[in-house]
């Protein structure tokens, strides 16, 4: 079965920085697109980062609000998946999910709070 | 970017009910739609993907549909089960975007 386990979560201040990850098994990890996704408390859920497989030279695409300080990044070898996160914002503080392919299967989510 | 405006934006509804919520796409995203259902404190469950296909482990009595740029979710008949908050989202063009969600409750 497919597994999404993502860690790294945690409290943090404005401006500083976090790298949270995304532990994959179940299937091809390699041969699949990951994208990160995340959802502010009570609010909807918004799509953050791709990033796409070898022969697709590991293109990278950011949600508008996150282009420039955010950072994801694979490696195919371990089967995760990693989102940086520079320069962090209040409004960043979300439940940030990690999901595969199609989107069928989701990690149980990670916690990331920034506040002062 | 592409806006997915989906309504209601909550309703209640009683066991047994026939539910539909829509999305609405601001651009052709043919058939570049998914649903996806969450409950309180867990994570997204995809339900519908290609705007009518029925993921795997869904029960029948979910079903998608579209008409033009309109995009249907329906449940034939309401179980206690389903309570929760369904999202649309498009996958044609990037970034993909979600619909900003529909609170199902029970009446």
């Amino acid at each position: 079965a497919v597994q999404l386990v993502e860690s790294g979560g945690g409290l943090v201040q404005p401006k500083e920085s976090l790298k949270i990850s995304c532990a994959a098994s179940g299937f091809t990890f390699s041969n699949a697109a990951m994208y990160w996704v995340r959802q502010a408390p009570g609010k909807g859920l918004e799509w953050v980062a791709r990033i796409r497989t070898k022969p697709n030279n590991y293109a990278t695409y950011y949600a508008d609000s996150v282009k420039g300080r955010f950072t994801i990044s694979r490696d195919d070898s371990k089967s995760m998946v990693y989102l940086q996160m520079d320069n962090l914002k209040t409004e960043d503080t979300a439940m940030y999910y990690c999901t595969a392919g199609t989107m069928a299967d989701w990690g149980q989510g990670v916690m990331v709070t920034v506040s002062s | 970017d592409i806006q997915m405006t989906q309504s209601p934006s909550s309703m209640s509804a009683s066991l047994g009910d026939r539910v539909t919520i829509t999305c609405r796409a601001s651009q052709d995203i043919g058939n570049y739609l998914s649903w996806f259902q969450q409950k309180p404190g867990k994570s997204p469950r995809r339900m519908i993907y290609g705007a009518t296909n029925l993921a795997a482990g869904v029960p029948s009595r979910f079903s998608g549909s579209r008409s033009g740029s309109d995009y249907s979710l329906t449940i034939s008949s309401l179980e206690s089960e389903d309570m929760a908050i369904y999202y649309c989202l498009q996958s044609i063009q990037y970034p993909p975007t979600f619909g900003g969600g529909t609170k199902l409750e029970l009446k």
